[in-house]
């Protein structure tokens, strides 16, 4: 499983996109890149997941570098909702290891 | 709602003694993952299983056991509990092995 490197914390206004970096530089060419989320203590919640090119869904995009030895996760007008933990994890269709995450923090 | 359940969704018990979690996994999903997270730290992968099968380990105690029944539901045991298994502990499902569903967690409370 690749290991995952992200910044400990960030701050983004509201209204504003957020950009969540992750580096993933040992990830083989079958792992994909996910990324979830998690508010509070509640259970982490999935976001947005992609192998070589970049995703768009309802959530967020998902950014990967030609490489794939980074990814750059991006909520487009973040919502003081949106403050949360961002987990950036690489995985091969089993185990999943969770890094400590980006505690993001949106600021009214 | 991720359509993952988990009970009880509060448990507190005693130093020594022995434990059970559910976990009911979403509709069509045959993979279920436990997941144990002490307070401010990350989550600590326990153990998968897959169709009523072991599939993968994480650091799982041999305090901790865990199955998979053929509904397809889970439970994990934590016996002989120490005040340091005090944490949230997650229950996910999958049905490809690949993206997770999440359920709310069990708090469990060791006093």
């Amino acid at each position: 499983d690749a290991k995952t490197t992200q910044p400990p914390s960030m701050d983004c206004a509201e209204g504003r996109a957020a950009n969540l970096p992750c580096n993933h530089s040992t990830i083989s060419g079958n792992e994909y890149v996910y990324w979830y989320r998690q508010i509070h203590s509640q259970g982490p919640q999935y976001i947005i997941h992609g192998l070589k090119n970049n995703e768009t869904n309802e959530m967020a995009s998902l950014i990967i570098t030609e490489d794939r030895k980074s990814s750059t996760l991006i909520l487009p007008h973040a919502t003081l909702r949106d403050t949360a933990v961002y987990y950036c994890i690489g995985t091969s269709y089993d185990k999943v290891i969770f890094g400590p995450g980006t505690s993001l923090s949106v600021i009214p | 709602d991720s359509g993952v359940t988990q009970t009880p969704k509060h448990l507190i018990t005693a130093t020594g003694q022995r434990v059970t979690l559910r976990c009911s996994p979403r509709s069509g999903d045959l993979s279920v993952y436990w997941y144990q997270q002490s307070l401010d730290q990350g989550l600590q992968f326990l153990i998968q299983y897959y169709n009523g099968e072991e599939r993968a380990k994480g650091n799982i105690l041999e305090r901790f056991s865990a199955q998979q029944f053929p509904d397809l539901h889970s439970e994990l045991n934590l016996s002989s509990l120490e005040l340091g298994d005090s944490a949230l502990y997650f229950c996910a499902s999958s049905v490809d092995l690949d993206t997770q569903y999440f359920g709310p967690g069990t708090r469990l409370t060791v006093l």
